[in-house]
């Protein structure tokens, strides 16, 4: 039992480049989102998936996409990198009480 | 205002003592409230979680709930070094399934 996994863990990006953070659970959940964590600062959420299907935005989500694949799968894809999405990135999912249980995280640099 | 307001801290505490986190929200509706931890280069990870009025005692950490004040807290009775580390509240609204966090409270505990 794996929990959240995401890949990668690190990467460094040019300004303008794509990539894809792939994130995956195997606890069963029907809730996704994607986060990201500024130095000193809390959780912003990007996007949320409340079931397979379904996506909507959070409070952070111009320069991103996602994709909900499947009940176990959330990808967050940056289509033209810019210096200021350098930040760690989390996934996370959760049941319908809301408890979240997050990925390791993937710290992204775009110069 | 933000929807969650933690104290800014960072909170210092000897070996042995009451560590008390303090935060408050906005949103009246909120069902469900959270305390995560994070060490520092790592992923939050889900401590306590109170779903009414209330203490809710697990170990060492007791929530404590106070809807009428919109306030909840998490104190760390015999607190030790290994409990130095960030503690972010999280609050889920009326959007049933997406949580709100605050920026988090910094403690260390000195030997």
């Amino acid at each position: 039992n794996a929990g959240v996994t995401q890949t990668p863990k690190f990467q460094v990006l040019k300004t303008g480049q794509s990539m894809t953070l792939q994130c995956a659970q195997d606890m069963n959940h029907n809730s996704m989102y994607w986060y990201r964590q500024d130095p000193g600062m809390g959780l912003r959420l990007i996007y949320y998936s409340a079931s397979e299907g379904t996506t909507d935005k959070g409070e952070v989500p111009n320069g991103y996409n996602v994709s909900r694949l499947n009940k176990r799968e959330f990808s967050l894809r940056l289509e033209s990198a810019a210096p200021s999405q350098t930040s760690v990135y989390f996934c996370a999912s959760s049941e319908y009480r809301g408890e979240q249980y997050f990925g390791p995280g993937t710290r992204l640099t775009v110069t | 205002q933000k929807e969650v307001e933690q104290n800014s801290g960072p909170l210092s505490v000897p070996e042995g003592a009451i560590a008390s986190l303090n935060c408050t929200y906005s949103d009246r509706g909120s069902q469900s409230f959270f305390w995560y931890r994070q060490y520092s280069g790592k992923s939050p990870e889900l401590i306590m979680s109170i779903y009414s009025n209330g203490d809710k005692e697990d170990g060492r950490f007791t929530a404590q709930l106070n809807k009428a004040s919109q306030y909840v807290s998490l104190l760390i009775r015999d607190s030790q070094p290994s409990d130095s580390a960030t503690y972010l509240c999280a609050v889920m609204g009326t959007n049933a399934g997406k949580s709100t966090f605050g920026d988090g409270t910094t403690l260390t505990v000195k030997p």
